[in-house]
């Protein structure tokens, strides 16, 4: 029974290029819940998503950050016109209903140069 | 806002040794209170958690007890092993899904 998989689980992007991360839910999940941390701190909610819907985009940046859910293959995190202080670990996260337990994936850190 | 704090790390600790890593919270409803731990490599994996005041969450042979009096939910375990190193992250949720989280801190464990 996989877990949450995340990839890749390291991503190095110069300036100004797009980063693309995936996350594929547990077997039967479809909600799914991206978070940031940032060196030296907690984790932050950016979206919470469930297929083909948006529920929840209230820590996700204004611009250059967008997320999706099809309704087939993974969720993808997508930000554009990387700058060195989006380097971060990106977490992905998923339940099978809203209020439940959330299962987390190993996370893809994402270093800009 | 919502927020968690606990303790700094790393803390180091001798193997069997008495564990004690602190968080304390502020919100303005009741939230539900959590500890993960991630290991290694590994994504986070939720530990224990205390939906309300005076709730005791256990697992593994760590305990938690929400205390609404002194906004808390410290995590113990009385007898320390090398397996439990990894970085511990307290979190909270004043809703359905949204986890607010502390900054995590780091377990070293020697034998």
């Amino acid at each position: 029974n996989a877990g949450v998989m995340q990839n890749p689980r390291h991503l190095v992007r110069r300036r100004g290029q797009e980063a693309r991360l995936r996350c594929s839910p547990m077997k039967g999940h479809s909600h799914v819940y991206w978070y940031r941390q940032l060196p030296e701190e907690g984790l932050k909610f950016m979206v919470y998503l469930q297929k083909e819907n948006i529920i929840d985009e209230s820590g996700m940046p204004k611009e250059r950050f967008s997320a999706e859910f099809p309704k087939e293959g993974p969720s993808i995190l997508r930000i554009q016109q990387v700058v060195r202080g989006d380097s971060a670990a990106y977490f992905c996260a998923s339940s099978r209903q809203g209020n439940d337990e959330q299962y987390f994936g190993p996370g893809t850190r994402l270093t800009v140069t | 806002g919502d927020s968690v704090t606990q303790m700094e790390g790393p803390v180091t600790l001798s193997e069997e040794a008495f564990l004690t890593i602190n968080c304390t919270y502020t919100a303005t409803g009741y939230p539900s209170l959590f500890w993960y731990v991630q290991y290694p490599g590994e994504g986070l994996q939720l530990l224990l958690k205390a939906t309300k005041a005076d709730d005791k969450g256990s697992n593994k042979g760590f305990e938690a007890t929400y205390r609404k009096e002194t906004t808390s939910f410290h995590l113990e375990k009385g007898s320390v092993q090398v397996s439990d190193s990894a970085v511990y992250f307290c979190a909270l949720s004043d809703s359905n899904y949204q986890l607010i989280w502390g900054a995590g801190t780091k377990l070293i464990i020697k034998p």
